[in-house]
């Protein structure tokens, strides 16, 4: 059964470029038909899709982020990235990593990381 | 982008009561619609894809129904690990969205 783990730091600045990492354990992320993704989820609000990244590396983003977001895969640390600059404080976030399997669902996900967005 | 709403925000209700949570879309989008299940400083776990599919693993109170703008979660019979937070997803259009979620409480 595929494991997600988020990491990444827990403070960032406004307008620097929050970094977070997934790796993946149980299963490569080359192998199978999966679209690697990110979510995240500010306090007590709901679930907001930022965007997912294929094994080829196509991907798709929200446009509310305004271009804001980067989602990459490294196939030899088994492990996908986002990163989202020039940050405000709105980005503050639990962000979660998911995977997206041939159901269009996301059926596994990692426990989620906070990063908050201050000075 | 597609919007999805979800009725009622809240709702309060006792083991062993049939529940009911309501999702609309903002436009068709088939039955490219899917529930998930979220407890408090957890992530969130899928319920049903595909607007009535049931998850593997998942207990077969939880059904869904619905196709074009109009779905339903059911739960047939509350039980106290099933007080949480529940959302609607539609994976019809990038970018995915969510419904704003409906907190079942204890009554």
């Amino acid at each position: 059964q595929v494991q997600l783990q988020e990491s990444g730091p827990g403070l960032v600045k406004p307008s620097q470029t929050l970094s977070l990492t997934c790796t993946v354990s149980g299963g490569s992320i080359s192998s199978g038909s999966y679209y690697w993704s990110w979510i995240r989820q500010p306090a007590g609000k709901g679930l907001e899709w930022i965007g997912r990244i294929y094994t080829s590396g196509s991907t798709n983003y929200n446009p509310s982020l305004k271009s804001r977001g980067s989602i990459s895969i490294d196939t030899s640390k088994n492990h996908f990235s986002l990163n989202l600059t020039s940050v405000t404080a709105a980005d503050t976030a639990v962000y979660y990593c998911a995977t997206e399997g041939g159901n269009s669902c996301l059926d596994y996900w990692g426990q989620g990381t906070l990063v908050t967005v201050s000075s | 982008d597609i919007q999805m709403t979800q009725s009622p925000s809240s709702l309060s209700a006792s083991v062993g009561d049939r529940v009911t949570i309501t999702c609309r879309a903002s436009q068709s989008i088939s039955s490219y619609l899917n529930w998930y299940q979220q407890t408090p400083g957890k992530a969130p776990k899928v319920l049903i894809y595909d607007a009535s599919s049931l998850q593997s693993g998942v207990p077969s109170r939880f059904s869904g129904s619905g196709s074009g703008t109009d779905f339903t979660l059911t739960i047939s019979s509350l039980q106290p690990e099933d007080f949480a937070t529940y959302y609607c997803q539609q994976t019809y259009s990038t970018p995915w969205t969510f419904g704003q979620g409906t907190k079942v409480e204890i009554k």
